[in-house]
């Protein structure tokens, strides 16, 4: 089935630490973004990439970095320099033209202790 | 930042009602509009996507119609049922950096 899959769904880190969240996805999409939910507070952008080996940042890129080696991947590392790191983080793509809609995984629940 | 504004925040109807609710978003830099509904416990799910002014889309007793020029879009439920109990989300994609920006999304309650 296609698809895009979010790994894992929690996920415990102690302060200080970095954690890469995983993103893959088989639809074959150009573009991908990740986005940064609070509780109360709507999806913010943290960063996105319209093409392999390509990323911008969003609203939000401080203490995060990704990358974008392979089409169906763009994996987020949320670094110590994250002040309020604990979140719920979803991962989207979509094929990239303007009328094309977004897909979006299951997200996942980060928690800093 | 770019600013997308859903109101309200959130709303409860009657089952067998209708209601509709806004997105407002910068009139320039216009690539498209989405719409998306988020159920609980669920992935965000495309409703519409719309390009031109004017347009309007409809997908069962779920509309929405689109106004560029002045940077709203409606979205409109017809004969509310629990089953539409969810947050709506809108979503602006910019055409001069492809940025897909939502806005904070309106929640649906409806009581049977």
């Amino acid at each position: 089935d296609g698809g895009i899959t979010q790994s894992p769904k929690y996920l415990f880190r102690k302060e200080g630490q970095n954690v890469t969240l995983s993103c893959e996805q088989n639809l074959n999409h150009d573009a991908m973004y990740w986005y940064r939910q609070d509780p109360g507070q709507g999806l913010r952008l943290i960063y996105y990439s319209q093409i392999v080996n390509d990323f911008q940042k969003g609203d939000i890129a401080e203490g995060y970095s990704v990358s974008r080696e392979k089409k169906e991947s763009f994996p987020l590392t949320v670094t110590s320099a994250q002040k309020n790191p604990t979140a719920f983080y979803l991962c989207a793509s979509r094929p990239g033209q303007a009328n094309t809609e977004a897909f979006f995984g299951q997200g996942t629940r980060l928690t800093v202790v | 930042i770019l600013n997308v504004e859903q109101s309200p925040q959130s709303l409860h109807v009657q089952e067998g009602d209708s209601t509709n609710f806004t997105c407002s978003f910068p009139s320039s830099n216009f690539y498209a509009l989405h719409w998306y509904r988020w159920e609980t416990a669920k992935s965000p799910e495309a409703l519409f996507v719309m390009t031109l002014n004017g347009d309007e889309k409809k997908k069962g007793r779920i509309s929405a119609t689109l106004n560029t020029k002045e940077g709203y879009s409606y979205l409109y439920i017809k004969g509310s049922q629990p089953e539409d109990s969810a947050t709506y989300l809108c979503a602006f994609y910019a055409m001069s950096d492809y940025k897909l920006s939502f806005g904070a999304g309106t929640t649906v309650t409806v009581r049977a």
